[in-house]
């Protein structure tokens, strides 16, 4: 596709529940991130995948969250028995090896009820 | 652990004037970004910035890296209402992109 194509756009969750975020990257970009912006704050880094590297996991901030990333394409953020202060705009971004800037979605707003 | 402060978060001004947003970060970096979020929307690239001495310019908006100082600064000529946003800089340190906290430009007629 044209651009970083992430869905559900929306999801409002009850509290408890487990939520999957999906992440399309541009064609032949190697390198995806996974940031999180709570509401008028700046980008919390959560993980970052290179090619067939190991990812940097640094960021994810507890064991409930996870993601994984298939065949150097498609990601996805897993986040297990949500709570409310998991409410946020998922952003994903993804960028050619090198020197160039990360192209961003539209990102996933996430409300836990 | 890197740290990318902005200053100033808060900015209004008018119309016509200039202004320059600082980014500062404390780790060694030559990579530096700008990025500009519209209310809702997503991240737009604006900047890429690789070497010291870097500028680079677009319309009214002028971004410079010095690698030295450990700062970045986004300068703003005869701002125009269209420029309102929150602007971002990120540094590139190791595999991660880290962000300042965001500037939110308000320009008012």
């Amino acid at each position: 596709g044209a651009g970083v194509s992430q869905s559900p756009s929306n999801k409002v969750t009850e509290k408890g529940k487990d939520v999957e975020l999906r992440c399309d990257p541009i064609s032949g970009h190697t390198a995806l991130y996974w940031y999180r912006q709570s509401l008028g704050q700046g980008l919390e880094f959560l993980i970052y995948f290179q090619g067939n590297s190991a990812p940097d996991k640094s960021g994810l901030p507890s064991d409930r969250f996870s993601a994984e990333r298939t065949g150097g394409s498609v990601s996805t953020l897993t986040i297990q028995r949500t709570q409310q202060e998991d409410s946020a705009v998922y952003l994903c971004a993804s960028r050619l090896t090198g020197v160039t800037e990360a192209f961003f979605g539209q990102g996933t707003r996430l409300t836990v009820v | 652990e890197l740290k990318v402060e902005q200053n100033p978060l808060f900015l209004s001004m008018q119309e016509g004037k200039n202004y320059t947003i600082y980014c500062n970060y404390s780790t060694t970096s030559d990579r530096l970004y700008w990025y500009r979020q519209d209310p809702g929307k997503s991240l737009e690239s604006l900047f890429v910035l690789l070497s010291n001495g870097a500028v680079k310019q677009e319309g009214r908006l002028m971004a410079s890296l010095d690698t030295k100082a450990r700062l970045s600064t986004l300068h703003i000529t005869a701002a125009v209402h269209d420029l309102s946003a929150t602007y971002f800089c990120a540094v590139e340190w190791g595999s991660r992109l880290t962000f300042g906290e965001g500037t939110q430009l308000t320009v008012n007629p």
